[in-house]
């Protein structure tokens, strides 16, 4: 068990549609990342929150957004659902720092319809 | 082109074999984290690598950065089928904070 806590396991819901994403990380880490994988990309970079702030951006489409809470869970947004949004979308948290690992949530598999 | 380019992108042999698993960029990079994933599970994380020429080892499992810090390797002596996985490497650049660039990936399957 990583500590880390993603809510739903698996969510099905049809194109054009909002769902959010939600991440628990481990106790005492401030550092929030969200991952992207699917079979043909890997597992790829989405954003990164340190203590309720964005820190860096990657391939996220605008159609996506974040953000982190006081209460340091966070939350992904994704909106107007295309069939090829179909992934799965991992959360991972840290303590924060460039050399820090990253602990990894067991993910949210969202099918798009 | 991959940042992280990972081979072999599969492999598969008996029990009791060695194998190695390489990671390769022409970038340098901060750190490096190798994970293994099991189906229907996020990666679990294995062993940082932070400094250049660095050997870690985890019971069975070698893990070496490169002098220059822009590859890695994974050595597995004697390969059990509790092994068997997809290893991933993950490194953060110099130039882009902590984020993970990820490698493709290992598919390892070992035979009983």
């Amino acid at each position: 068990d990583s500590g880390v806590t993603q809510t739903p396991k698996h969510l099905i819901t049809a194109t054009g549609q909002r769902v959010t994403l939600r991440c628990s990380p481990r106790s005492g880490d401030l550092s929030v990342y969200w991952y992207q994988q699917s079979l043909d990309q890997g597992l790829q970079f989405l954003i990164h929150y340190y203590n309720g702030e964005e820190r860096a951006k990657g391939n996220i489409l605008e159609r996506f957004s974040a953000q982190q809470f006081p209460d340091l869970h966070s939350e992904l947004n994704l909106s107007s659902l295309e069939l090829g949004d179909s992934a799965l979308y991992f959360c991972a948290s840290s303590s924060g720092g460039i050399a820090q690992p990253q602990h990894f949530g067991d993910g949210t598999r969202l099918s798009i319809l | 082109t991959q940042l992280l380019e990972q081979s072999p992108q599969f492999l598969s042999i008996q029990e009791g074999e060695n194998l190695t698993v390489y990671c390769n960029s022409s970038s340098v990079f901060s750190s490096l984290q190798w994970y293994r994933q099991e189906p229907g599970e996020g990666p679990v994380l294995l062993v940082t690598v932070v400094t250049g020429g660095e050997v870690k080892k985890l019971k069975r499992l070698t893990f070496q950065f490169g002098d220059a810090r822009k590859d890695s390797s994974l050595h597995i002596t004697a390969a059990q089928p509790g092994d068997t996985g997809l290893y991933l490497c993950a490194g953060a650049l110099e130039t882009s904070g902590s984020r993970l660039t990820f490698g493709e990936g290992t598919q390892l399957t070992v035979n009983p």
